[in-house]
């Protein structure tokens, strides 16, 4: 059973980058039926899409963030990272990263556990 | 960019009541490129429906989706104590994904 578990920094400064990897287990990251999304949530909020990668390394963005955010795959270590720049408050959520199924339908079924980013001095 | 609206932003009702989520589209979209998802404070959200009616994994038949065009419904035929959430609705297009603001529903 494929689970996913997010880790990095909890408090990142503003201006810097936030940089997050989430670490496949139980599968590959490398199968052609997934993508590997992330997605963040502010809190009391909703759920905000950031962008997925493919295990060859083709990667789809929000339009909202595509230029500060950056998402890449390791597949020898079985895991993709996020990157996003120049980060501000409004940057602080919890980050999650999902699977999505790359087929006929179009849905996120396993999802890490988030882990919270908090933009501070 | 297709936006996704919810309503209500809340609905208040007792266990055994039936609850009616809508998720409006603002085009028309293919049914296969939406999702439901239900999520628990301080939890992930969980995978509900998938192409708008199929039920995912371990969640019972209270549950059912319907619509299409840009009008979609999650209905639950009768609450029980765990079923009290958020619910959003995702649709995916153009190689983004979009997700609806959200609808609670909490005790009343």
């Amino acid at each position: 059973q494929v689970q996913l578990q997010e880790s990095g920094p909890g408090l990142v400064k503003p201006s810097q980058t936030l940089s997050l990897t989430c670490t496949v287990s139980g599968g590959s990251i490398r199968t052609t039926s997934y993508y590997w999304s992330w997605i963040r949530q502010s809190a009391g909020k909703g759920l905000e899409w950031i962008g997925r990668i493919y295990g060859s390394g083709n990667a789809d963005y929000s339009p909202s963030l595509k230029s500060r955010v950056t998402i890449s795959v390791d597949t020898s270590k079985n895991h993709f990272s996020l990157n996003v720049s120049s980060v501000t408050a409004a940057d602080a959520a919890v980050y999650y990263c999902a699977r999505s199924w790359n087929g006929h339908y179009y849905y996120m079924d396993v999802w890490g556990k988030g882990t919270t980013v908090t933009v501070s001095s | 960019e297709i936006v996704l609206t919810q309503s209500p932003v809340t609905l208040s009702l007792s266990p055994g009541e039936r609850a009616t989520l809508s998720c409006r589209a603002s085009q028309s979209v293919s049914s296969t490129y939406l999702a439901w998802y239900q999520q628990k404070p301080g939890q992930a959200p969980r995978l509900l429906l998938y192409g708008a009616s199929n039920r995912a994994t371990g969640f019972p038949d209270r549950f059912s989706g319907s619509g299409s065009g840009t009008d979609f419904t999650l209905t639950i035929s009768r609450l029980e104590p765990e079923d009290f959430a958020v619910y959003y609705c995702q649709l995916f297009g153009s190689s983004l994904f979009t997700f609806g603001p959200g609808t609670t529903v909490d005790f009343k």
